[in-house]
């Protein structure tokens, strides 16, 4: 099945500094890629959808110009937080398009970012 | 508003069967998903749910009553490797994915 990989797992950061976070479709090409943000003991909140070659679509009250999406290619798609602040301390999870599984079109995950920001 | 709901925590017993419920208020219906997640990773696959009945695959099960808005997810034979937070997720009528908060599984031994 398709296989998301995301770097880094793990990421402590300074207040004020920009952190990046990857996620790759590895051995398929992805025109469109999710990025969710999840809180302890929440649900996942769909953050934006990552289009290839076009800008991103944001979901309602996240500030585009903090989380730069960027998908330049058809196997890669990139979350900065720039300005990072202690609230931004998250897991960030990207996801690929649906594939088929069991009959239904199913998200596959990549493993997670898990953001600190001192 | 769109709105799953699920238990935030359970306890069970290794080899024991143990139901977990979802219920859903939401923009139309496209089918329900249950993954299943543990501590500090993504979320992976369980089942999915479109038609109102039972899925069986191995030792879950899920079920799903749309009149209702109403899933359960069944686990059998509970094993500790199950101790992960199991998500309910609902695809409304615009394909959008909500999710539920997660209902955090402890099994003791």
């Amino acid at each position: 099945g398709a296989v998301v990989s995301q770097h880094p797992s793990w990421v402590i950061c300074k207040s004020g500094t920009s952190v990046k976070i990857e996620c790759r479709s590895l051995d398929f090409q992805a025109t469109t890629m999710f990025w969710y943000r999840q809180f302890p003991k929440q649900s996942l909140m769909l953050m934006a959808t990552s289009n290839e070659g076009s800008k991103a679509t944001y979901e309602q009250g996240v500030e585009k110009d903090k989380f730069l999406i960027n998908h330049a290619s058809l196997t890669l798609s990139t979350l900065t937080v720039t300005s990072a602040h202690p609230e931004d301390s998250s897991f960030y999870i990207c996801s690929a398009p649906p594939e088929r599984l069991s009959g239904a079109n199913v998200l596959t995950f990549g493993a997670g970012s898990r953001l600190t920001v001192l | 508003g769109q709105n799953i709901d699920q238990p935030t925590e359970m306890t069970a017993t290794e080899g024991a069967i143990v139901q977990i419920n979802c219920t859903y208020q939401t923009s139309g219906f496209n089918g329900l998903f249950w993954y299943q997640q543990h501590a500090g990773e993504a979320p992976t696959f369980l089942s999915y749910n479109v038609l109102d009945g039972l899925e069986e695959k191995g030792r879950f099960s899920s079920f799903l009553s749309r009149s209702k808005g109403y899933s359960y997810l069944l686990l059998k034979e509970l094993q500790m490797k199950d101790s992960a937070s199991y998500l309910c997720a609902v695809r409304d009528q615009n394909y959008q994915l909500i999710w539920g908060a997660g209902t955090k599984l402890i099994i003791k031994p």
